[in-house]
């Protein structure tokens, strides 16, 4: 079975400064893993994913994520936040039918 | 444009009955998701559909059920049941349930008990 840990419930950091968002994971089989964002009363949206290949990946609106299989962690960056990041963010790893979700953490920056 | 989309944004019921979330997708993905949300629980599958006709259990089905007629629909149902209804609810789409493949969301509804 998989699960996720987000280690952090609430981020906040001030505008144009670096942010790290932490993921733990744990399974007994290869993960896939993903990223997604949720802006207020919204769906989810994806912001990258890992699947295999490059630790590092990149997805959208500046974000990357490193995958560290030897700590089992996933976790998102970025270097120079905006006003507009404000949000829930979602870790989930995914085995053969079903994604499972950390509890999110939510990103407030302050001007 | 393709999508999901789900109706209504904003439900409200009055304890003791049931209600009926709508959820389509017109991206001709395979598998379709109901999650349930809750402040600080991230999402928890309710059920999720991979084929017409078929539809499994998640981690929390107690007090719900759905149906798959359509492969671009698949409504909620929150029965009388469900001793706490109250949640946003999310619907999600996706080519297929196999490793790997991403799933697209819908904006979702917010279902208030009165």
């Amino acid at each position: 079975a998989q699960s996720v840990t987000q280690l952090d419930s609430q981020v906040p950091v001030f505008e144009e400064a670096p942010v790290e968002l932490r993921c733990n994971y744990s399974s007994s089989v290869s993960v896939y893993l993903f990223w997604y964002v949720q802006y207020p009363n919204q769906g989810l949206q994806l912001l990258l994913k890992y699947l295999s290949g490059s630790t590092l990946v990149k997805g959208i609106n500046g974000f990357e994520a490193e995958f560290n299989k030897s700590q089992t962690s996933f976790h998102l960056r970025k270097p120079s936040v905006h006003i507009s990041d404000t949000a829930e963010y979602f870790c989930a790893v995914k085995g053969a039918q079903k994604l499972v979700f950390g509890q999110g953490t939510r990103l407030t920056i302050n001007p | 444009d393709g999508g999901i989309t789900q109706s209504p944004k904003y439900l409200f019921r009055k304890e003791g009955q049931n209600v009926t979330l709508s959820c389509e997708q017109n991206l001709n993905h395979d598998a379709m998701y109901w999650y349930r949300q809750d402040p600080g629980q991230g999402l928890r599958l309710i059920y999720y559909s991979q084929i017409v006709n078929d539809f499994q259990k998640g981690d929390i089905a107690e007090g719900y059920s759905v149906s798959r007629e359509k492969k671009e629909s698949f409504p909620l149902t929150v029965t009388s049941a469900q001793k706490n209804p109250t949640a946003f609810y999310l619907c999600a789409s996706s080519i297929l349930t196999g490793w790997g493949n991403e799933q697209f969301f819908g904006p979702g509804t917010r279902l208030t008990v009165l």
